[in-house]
């Protein structure tokens, strides 16, 4: 799996937009970006993930460069539940299943 | 998406004692589900995949004899800490893999607390 390297802490307003960066720089051609986050004490949650275009869905946007080097996940209108450590992970799609690699993530905290 | 339980929230043992942890898929059957560990103010560390059916696949450094993985059936995978030691308190918590694609999305249960005195 590529290396995926990122801030370890962010800080945000609530009602501002939170952009957390992520950098893959070795990151290969059949590999997904992935973004997971944890809320402190309990599982993670699947956010979004993207090949090489530009993804929106009901929580977050993702948006990868064109070389695919680096990505950054947009919280469009941040509230202070998305007080959480965010997980940028690379890996390829493999229909068993595949183990996650998590690395330590970007503690992102939302003031009011 | 799949619901994800695990039983216990939390325990607390005494040194020497086994422990069990169940990890639920509750409306999803999985053939593969994940065992991950989490230290304080640490990232999560995958521990085994449990294969139903089958032996469970232990990371490099797991003790296989220590941390028991039975997964009997579809919807349930059972992780027992032998002979807890205090070095073995931490946040357990189990993942089930989606069967479509999106592949390496997972399905976290909500953890286990283990302390042990």
């Amino acid at each position: 799996d590529a290396k995926t390297t990122q801030p370890t802490s962010m800080d945000c307003a609530e009602g501002r937009a939170a952009n957390l960066p992520c950098n893959h720089s070795t990151i290969s051609g059949n590999e997904y970006v992935y973004w997971y986050r944890q809320i402190h004490s309990q599982g993670p949650q699947y956010i979004i993930h993207g090949l090489k275009n530009n993804e929106t869905n009901e929580m977050a946007s993702l948006i990868i460069t064109e070389d695919r080097k680096s990505s950054t996940l947009i919280l469009p209108h941040a509230t202070l539940r998305d007080t959480a450590v965010y997980y940028c992970i690379v890996r390829v799609e493999e229909t068993s299943g595949s183990r996650l690699t998590f690395g330590e993530g970007t503690q992102l905290t939302v003031n009011p | 998406g799949a619901v994800v339980s695990q039983h216990p929230s939390w325990v607390i043992c005494k040194s020497g004692t086994s422990v069990k942890i169940e990890c639920r898929s509750l409306d999803f059957q999985a053939t593969t589900m994940f065992w991950y560990r989490q230290f304080p103010k640490q990232s999560l560390m995958l521990m085994a995949t449990s294969n139903e059916g089958s032996k469970a696949t232990y990371e490099q450094g797991v003790e296989k004899d220590k941390f028991l993985i039975n997964h009997a059936s579809l919807t349930l995978s059972t992780l027992t800490v032998t002979s807890a030691h205090p070095e073995d308190s931490s946040f357990y918590i189990c993942s089930v893999p989606n069967r479509t694609p999106p592949y390496n999305e997972q399905f976290f249960g909500p953890g286990t607390r283990l302390t042990v005195l």
